[in-house]
């Protein structure tokens, strides 16, 4: 059974740096094909995507965020982090990791998602 | 980047009746394409991927279609735990991207 559960701080200052944990069982992060994903959403809005590692360790990342997002994993840990610069309060959103199937890159196991706002 | 639109943004309709939800694509691509089920304080949900294969212990009144620039999300007989948000999301290239998404609500 896949699980994945976010963790980090629910309230973060503008300019702080933002990191954000998935821990996920039910998977390796070194099967082929297989990857973890970050997307977030602000309240009452749509999603939107962040990043993605796969097991080999290539990444992508959502341009429009402009190199403020870093991803990384453990994978004797089972884990994958999410580190934002510069958080902003445009970042307040509820963030999401999810499980890339070996097949393409949709998500077919969510975590339950952690909010994170951004304020002074 | 491709742009995913939906519509429309809202859809109000009773139990038991068809609802047909709509996604465009800006640029065209064959099947590389998802839908998800989002209730209020829930993670999304896959129901669909490869524009028509329904995930696993989807039931069988979600049906996708459609490929190019053009994708339909179609729920039959509508029952009451299916009015929720449903998002689009494509995976054919980078940045992954999803639609601003459909809201489904009680006519």
């Amino acid at each position: 059974q896949i699980t994945l559960e976010e963790s980090g701080p629910a309230l973060v200052k503008p300019t702080q740096t933002l990191t954000l944990t998935c821990t996920f069982s039910g998977f390796s992060l070194t099967t082929a094909g297989v990857g973890v994903g970050w997307i977030r959403q602000p309240p009452g809005k749509a999603l939107q995507w962040l990043a993605l590692i796969y097991w080999d360790d290539d990444k992508r990342y959502n341009s429009s965020l402009k190199n403020r997002l870093t991803i990384t994993k453990d994978t004797s840990k089972n884990q994958v982090v999410l580190t934002m610069t510069n958080a902003d309060p445009e970042d307040t959103a509820t963030y999401f990791c999810g499980h890339r199937t070996p097949w393409g890159s949709y998500y077919d196991y969510w975590g339950q998602g952690t909010l994170v706002t951004v304020s002074s | 980047e491709i742009v995913m639109t939906q519509s429309p943004a809202t859809l109000s309709v009773s139990p038991g009746e068809t609802a047909t939800l709509s996604c465009r694509a800006s640029q065209t691509f064959s099947d590389n394409l998802a839908w998800y089920q989002q209730k209020p304080g829930q993670a999304p949900r896959l129901l669909i991927y490869a524009a028509s294969t329904r995930a696993t212990g989807i039931p069988a009144r979600f049906s996708g279609n459609g490929s190019g620039t053009e994708f339909t999300l179609t729920i039959s007989s509508l029952q009451s735990e299916d009015f929720a948000v449903y998002y689009c999301q494509q995976y054919y290239n980078w940045p992954l991207g999803f639609g601003p998404g459909t809201k489904v609500d009680m006519k």
